[in-house]
C-alpha cells in the first residue's frame, strides 16, 4: 500500500534562516505531488505541485521554492524565512481515483 | 476560476446531535471528496463520491453527490466528541486533473 511521510514534524526557525521540509512517498511510482500551506484555523493553500522529476509548478509567488530530485521525493525550501512563512505545511500525493492523500504535516514557527 | 462555497463556517453542537454541512459551486464537479482534519494532523479522506445522485455512508457519516453536480452534503449522525475537527469538501478542477479545488472548511465544535 502507499504511504506518505514528511519531516520534520515541527520546527522553530529564526527569521532569515533557511528551510528544508522533505516529503517521500512509498508504494507508487511517478505520483503527482503537492505542497500545501495552512494558516491557523484556515483552509488549504496550494503552493506547488509536481507531475514528475524536475517538474515544478508554482501556484503563488512567495518566498518558498520546491524541488523534486527523485520520483518519490518532494522538497520545500526557503533561503531566508519570513515571519509570514509560519504555518502548517502539508505534502500530498494524488491517487488515480482523484483522491488526495496527505502526510502528517510540518508545523513551522518563524520567530 | 472554480470555487467551492462551504457552509457553515463553524458549528457548535451538543453531543448526540446530528450535523449537516454542505458545499456548493456555480460550476459542476465530477467528483466530490470529503475530508476531516484533526488538530495538528493532515486531512484524512472520509468519503469520495463519483456519480451524480450518489449517496454513500461511512459509519455515522453520510455524503451525497447532488444531482446538479454543483453541490454535495455531509451528514454526521449522533455526534461524539471525537467528531470535532475541520471538515473540508474538495473536487478536481475541470481544467486540471492535477489540482483539487477546496472549500474553506467547516469547524465542528462540541459544547461541553
Amino acid at each position: 500500500s502507499q504511504t506518505i511521510h514528511q519531516w520534520p514534524a515541527t520546527l522553530v526557525q529564526p527569521v532569515g534562516s533557511p528551510l528544508s521540509l522533505e516529503c517521500t512517498v512509498e508504494g507508487t511510482s511517478n505520483p503527482n505531488l503537492y505542497w500545501y500551506r495552512q494558516a491557523a484555523g484556515r483552509g488549504l493553500q496550494l503552493l506547488f505541485y509536481s507531475v514528475g522529476i524536475g517538474q515544478i509548478s508554482s501556484e503563488v509567488p512567495q518566498n518558498l521554492s520546491a524541488s523534486r530530485p527523485q520520483d518519490r521525493q518532494f522538497i520545500l525550501s526557503s533561503k531566508k524565512l519570513l515571519l509570514s512563512d509560519s504555518g502548517f505545511y502539508l505534502c500530498a500525493w494524488l491517487a488515480d481515483t482523484g483522491e488526495l492523500f496527505f502526510g502528517e504535516g510540518s508545523r513551522l514557527t518563524v520567530l | 476560476g472554480q470555487q467551492l462555497n462551504q457552509s457553515p463556517q463553524s458549528m457548535f453542537i451538543q453531543e448526540g446531535e446530528d450535523v449537516s454541512m454542505n458545499c456548493t459551486s456555480s460550476s459542476i464537479f465530477n467528483t466530490w471528496l470529503w475530508y476531516k482534519q484533526d488538530p495538528g494532523e493532515g486531512p484524512v479522506l472520509l468519503i469520495a463520491l463519483y456519480k451524480a445522485g450518489e449517496l454513500t455512508s461511512n459509519g455515522r457519516l453520510t455524503a451525497q453527490f447532488g444531482t446538479t453536480r454543483k453541490d454535495s452534503f455531509l451528514n454526521i449522525s449522533a455526534s461524539i466528541p471525537s467528531d470535532v475537527g475541520i471538515y473540508f469538501c474538495a473536487g478536481p478542477g475541470l481544467d486540471s486533473n492535477y489540482q483539487l479545488i477546496w472549500g474553506a472548511g467547516t469547524k465542528l465544535i462540541i459544547k461541553p
